[in-house]
């Protein structure tokens, strides 16, 4: 078990650029969250996948953003035409699941971007 | 929607203190509840769980009981130390939806 992965950890861009997250999952992890979190408040969900199936997205996501899973194994989180809004730290998690509603995530350490 | 709250922090302790971090939680039906850490430069963990009513979730000497009646799942240790030292979310999740985070409680332990 070697944990969540996400790269980069940091990502300073200008307005209007685009960027691009990796997340690495635990390897028979077949569900894959991507989770937002602003400074003191807690993870908001974006969307999740089970295995490469995109399954639900947060009406809060604006058309900028996009998240694919080829082959069910690795994500990439795009933002498109980025604004200061986007500012945040960009979480990853992992699971094998539901578990009679015990459902446990791994999370990775997030990738801090900073639109300028 | 659903929604949990938990009390503002900080929350500034000495060291074999007793710690109480209250969460309360709206929701239709019955979800299952959660308390994650989140230690200073790491990822979220999960700290424990409770599945339905009057469960009682334990690990690493915290403690919190599903409470249906009251809708909380308070967080509780006898004696702190300085290493209990992060930020504590306290999240729910109905089956087959998402988890929701409450907006976490920075604890800072003092030796």
């Amino acid at each position: 078990d070697t944990g969540v992965s996400q790269d980069p950890r940091h990502k300073i861009t200008k307005r209007g650029q685009n960027v691009t997250f990796r997340c690495d999952p635990i390897s028979e992890h077949n569900r894959l969250y991507w989770y937002r979190q602003t400074l003191g408040q807690g993870p908001e969900f974006l969307t999740y996948f089970q295995n490469e199936a995109q399954l639900e997205k947060s009406r809060l996501l604006s058309d900028r953003f996009s998240a694919e899973r080829p082959k069910g194994s690795f994500s990439t989180l795009e933002i498109q035409r980025t604004e200061q809004g986007d500012s945040a730290m960009y979480l990853c998690a992992s699971s094998s699941g539901e578990i009679g509603g015990g459902e446990k995530l791994f999370f990775g350490s997030g990738t801090q971007l900073s639109v300028l | 929607g659903d929604s949990v709250t938990q009390m503002e922090g900080p929350v500034t302790l000495s060291e074999e203190a007793f710690l109480t971090i209250n969460c309360t939680y709206t929701a239709t039906g019955y979800p299952s509840l959660f308390w994650y850490v989140q230690y200073p430069g790491e990822g979220l963990q999960l700290l424990l769980k409770a599945t339905k009513a009057d469960d009682k979730g334990s690990n690493k000497g915290f403690e919190a009981t599903y409470r249906k009646e009251t809708t909380s799942f308070h967080l509780e240790k006898g004696s702190v130390q300085v290493s209990d030292s992060a930020v504590y979310f306290c999240a729910l999740r109905n089956y087959g939806q998402n988890f929701v985070f409450g907006p976490g409680t920075r604890l800072s332990v003092l030796p």
